[in-house]
């Protein structure tokens, strides 16, 4: 069972407008959130993370969104630019920030920022 | 501050051989996990290591086994290799027992290919 979930492969936005990657889990005992990006031959990076008893977290032109009811994150970043382009994963954790070693990744969602 | 490496970058077997891949971790880095990327898919968490011992394991079989060194550099081995072992390994380290981010850092990954 897919317990992290991408429901949107890709997603292509213009140079200077908002992306919004979105993201649903299932797990309740997921105490932590981190977004990751992969450029081509290269392994993920971190992007921004969020623990479960925040709502928003923000780093620079990313913030995260936690809807704990819903089980639903989004990532936003605003505003979006071609170098942005890249697959972004989002990642769960049900040991907090100090026990990420074992994470559960969605699928991807591709981006494209159009220049 | 050198980061993750892994080896080798790319690499072909036939079924039925054995392959070990091998990863460094970061410096400071206590903590290595391993992870196999599908082709379209998201990372899907094999196991991790921490001070030598395998400190938890996600749903992979036996074939699929580790090593931790006292340098903190990690191998991963996979007996009996069969055509859906081929993926991109990817390695990565962070420091278990701090209070950050919860980030990993990656290596840019072993990319297994079985004939």
């Amino acid at each position: 069972d897919q317990q992290v979930k991408q429901n949107s492969p890709s997603l292509s936005v213009q140079e200077g407008r908002i992306s919004i990657l979105n993201c649903d889990y299932t797990n309740s005992m997921f105490d932590y959130f981190l977004w990751y990006k992969k450029y081509p031959a290269e392994g993920p990076t971190f992007l921004i993370s969020i623990s479960s008893i925040k709502d928003k977290n923000v780093d620079g032109r990313f913030t995260v969104f936690l809807n704990k009811s819903a089980k639903h994150l989004s990532l936003h970043i605003v505003p979006s630019q071609p170098g942005d382009s890249a697959v972004y994963f989002c990642a769960a954790s049900a040991g907090g920030s100090s026990n990420t070693g074992k994470l559960i990744f969605g699928q991807g969602t591709t981006l494209q920022v159009k220049p | 501050e050198t980061g993750v490496t892994q080896s080798p970058t790319h690499l072909i077997k036939t079924r039925g051989q054995q392959v070990t891949l091998r990863c460094s971790s970061q410096s400071g880095h206590n903590t290595v996990s391993w992870y196999q990327q599908a082709l379209g898919q998201g990372p899907q968490f094999i196991f991790q290591y921490y001070r030598e011992e395998e400190n938890g394991r996600g749903n992979f079989p036996p074939r699929f086994s580790g090593l931790q060194f006292p340098n903190y550099s990690s191998e991963l081995n996979v007996n009996a290799l069969e055509l859906d072992d081929s993926a991109l390994y990817l390695c990565a380290s962070s420091r278990a027992g701090t209070l950050n981010t919860g980030e990993l850092f990656f290596g840019e990954g072993s990319r297994l290919t079985v004939l």
